[in-house]
């Protein structure tokens, strides 16, 4: 079975401050996907980064950065001088190659950026 | 840029009534989803669509669900009588080729059952 696990329900920094956001995964496939989205108060999916299983690159974006380690099965995210703007809930999903594309979310993280 | 396009934005209906909820996916993407999420919850998987057929559904994809491509563009979710619990935010989502490109998401429908 596939399985998402977002430990941290709520975190809350003041701006500036860096904050990482924990995803572990199960899966049994070899070939797999991993995503983050995040969705702002407005309720949109804003998709941030697609990685597959054989790119254990670190990857880089502005502010963001993803740190995907397979052999603790986790893909952290981490968002370098925290904005208010980064406010939202950040959902991290699966998907495996058995399947039909179906994305397996976590329960989210909600992170509140105080100003 | 490309997108998902759902309607309506909200939805209001009285139990035990049907409803259809629309999605254009973007235009040459072959893999259709529809997600659901109750209020302050997450994203839950509940039917995914290709070759007019569907190709995978959830426990929570009962026989009062129905998902349909009518006209090579819509996608539809009818739900025929609905429940309190079916009150969320119902996403559709569609993919080119599964894999190797993201999955992108419409901007959802709120369905709040009365």
């Amino acid at each position: 079975a596939q399985k998402v696990t977002q430990a941290q329900t709520e975190i809350s920094v003041v701006e500036k401050e860096d904050v990482t956001l924990d995803c572990v995964y199960e899966t049994r496939d070899t070939t797999y996907y991993l995503f983050w989205y995040k969705q702002p108060p407005s309720g949109e999916l804003v998709f941030l980064i697609r990685r597959n299983s054989f790119d254990e690159q670190n990857e880089i974006s502005g502010r963001y950065s993803w740190n995907f380690q397979k052999s603790t099965s986790s893909f952290n995210f981490t968002i370098t001088a925290s904005q208010v703007v980064d406010s939202a809930v950040y959902f991290c999903a699966l998907s495996g190659s058995s399947n039909t594309g179906k994305l397996i979310f976590g329960q989210g993280t909600t992170l509140q950026v105080k100003p | 840029e490309p997108e998902v396009t759902q309607t309506p934005s909200h939805q209001v209906t009285q139990m035990g009534q049907e409803v259809i909820l629309r999605c254009v996916p973007i235009s040459n993407h072959l893999y259709f989803y529809w997600y659901r999420q109750i209020l302050g919850q997450k994203v839950e998987f509940l039917v995914s669509f290709y070759n007019n057929e569907i190709s995978e559904k959830s426990e929570i994809f009962d026989d009062q669900f129905s998902v349909e491509r009518p006209d090579g563009s819509n996608f539809t979710l009818k739900i025929r009588s609905t429940k309190l619990e079916d009150s969320a935010m119902y996403f559709c989502a569609s993919f080119r080729r599964v894999g190797t490109d993201t999955q992108y998401f419409g901007p959802g429908t709120r369905l709040t059952v009365l």
